[in-house]
């Protein structure tokens, strides 16, 4: 089966600036998660979706961080704007079914640079 | 809060060696706990995962993780590593209510033909 599909692999913006990345699951997966792995760092869960629906943002920091799932299928996360600590690698992971107690499969990841 | 504490951050062996990977995690319920494994260039992927039962648990390519709920940890090993086993290692605990998943910081280990 094809694996989850992140773009741009990699982003270098400025801060302040504006940034959005796309994630597409795998197909048939109902649960769509991302992580920001900061440089040294254990990736750090954002968002949980199910379906189209949050299923859990408590890490989220909402001034500035918004993340979409419309379809229920593709998902994008948004910076706006944005600050020298985002610089990270962003990844995006997909599950058959819900909770995050099933095996996750991840993208290869977005690395954001901010100058 | 939870937490998940991976104490070796690079761990270099030569092959056939045996391994031992620490990871300690603090949560006042009860926990699921998983090894990701993301070797060079490639994505994280699951390596293994305990939920309840045998506390010794077994996962691909030869690794196993034993659970020692006194000690609150939850160590990945591997009798006699190859140098195909280089990559990142990362320790991570979920609730049980499935809404909640920590990483460790991870262990790069590097094995030396």
């Amino acid at each position: 089966e094809a694996g989850v599909a992140q773009s741009p692999r990699y982003k270098i913006i400025e801060k302040r600036q504006s940034v959005a990345f796309w994630c597409n699951p795998i197909s048939g997966h109902a649960t769509l998660y991302w992580y920001q792995q900061i440089l040294g760092q254990g990736p750090k869960l954002l968002i949980q979706f199910q379906n189209n629906g949050v299923v859990d943002d408590s890490q989220l920091p909402k001034d500035r961080f918004s993340a979409e799932r419309l379809k229920g299928v593709d998902s994008t996360l948004k910076i706006q704007p944005a600050k020298l600590e985002d610089s990270a690698v962003y990844l995006c992971a997909s599950s058959r079914t819900g909770g995050l107690l099933q095996p996750q499969h991840f993208g290869d990841g977005t690395r954001l640079s901010i100058l | 809060a939870q937490s998940v504490s991976q104490h070796n951050h690079h761990v270099i062996l030569s092959e056939a060696a045996s391994l031992e990977l620490g990871c300690n995690y603090s949560y006042g319920g009860t926990v699921n706990l998983f090894w990701y494994v993301q070797y060079p260039g490639q994505h994280l992927q699951l390596l293994l995962k305990y939920f309840s039962g045998d506390p010794l648990v077994k996962g691909i390519k030869g690794f196993e993780a034993e659970f020692i709920k006194s000690k609150f940890s939850f160590n990945l090993r591997k009798p006699s590593v190859q140098w195909s086993d280089t990559a990142e290692y990362f320790c991570a605990v979920g609730s049980n209510t499935g809404n909640q998943f920590y990483f460790g910081t991870g262990t790069s280990l590097t094995v030396i033909p």
